[in-house]
């Protein structure tokens, strides 16, 4: 089956200073990659996602790149700001359908 | 777009009761169900999925089983809870695709 590693595992940054959490996946039939993004005691929520045929997409502050040869993908926030801070899952859905999750990465955007 | 309900928002149960929390969805037909576990700082463990009425399919071994009754119904439920059970759990919804998965408010469960 799919199996999705994510690093860091915590991330710590300045506001206004850009955020980068790396995933890997291993399942080369994956071809879709949604990120979700979960604040403290709520729901996470779909942030952004990219299917294979693209290798990059942008929406406001946050962009997600795709590198399918290296089964590697990644999120992008720049100019961050306190309210980025959260805990960011990456996923990745595979030959078997039902999406695998990273483990997570805790952002921290000091003021 | 589609709401997903999820009740109650928290409970507290003592180690040996039984457990129903349900889950429904509006806005959207036919969906793909699927309940998650959070424990507390860790990430999402896929439980129970469901592409159908009636068709469960179970990721982990454990006291879990899970249901679905109606289209946008699906309900977990156990006969006899653990300490092990606590956590957050989390409905969830994606369209036939397995696609875009929205999540529901959540269900705080603290096993005592």
């Amino acid at each position: 089956g799919e199996n999705v590693e994510q690093h860091p595992s915590t991330l710590s940054v300045q506001e206004g200073d850009s955020a980068v959490i790396k995933c890997t996946y291993s399942d080369s039939a994956s071809n879709y990659f949604p990120w979700y993004k979960q604040e403290l005691g709520k729901r996470p929520q779909l942030i952004i996602d990219i299917r294979s045929n693209v290798g990059e997409k942008k929406d406001q502050r946050i962009a997600v790149t795709l590198n399918k040869t290296a089964k590697h993908f990644s999120l992008h926030i720049t100019e961050t700001q306190p309210e980025d801070s959260a805990v960011y899952f990456c996923a990745a859905r595979g030959g078997s359908y039902i999406p695998t999750f990273g483990r997570g990465t805790s952002l921290i955007v000091h003021p | 777009s589609q709401t997903i309900h999820q009740w109650p928002a928290t409970l507290v149960q003592p180690v040996g009761s039984p457990l129903s929390l349900e889950c429904t969805v509006e806005g959207t037909s036919n969906p793909n169900l699927y309940w998650y576990r959070q424990a507390a700082g860790r990430g999402l463990q896929l439980l129970f999925y469901s592409v159908g009425i009636g068709q469960i399919s179970s990721e982990v071994p454990q006291n879990l089983s899970a249901s679905r009754p109606q289209d946008r119904q699906f309900i977990l439920s156990s006969k006899k809870l653990l300490l092990s059970d606590s956590g957050f759990y989390l409905c969830a919804s994606s369209g036939t695709d397995f696609n875009e998965q929205y999540f529901g408010p959540g269900t705080r469960l603290t096993v005592t």
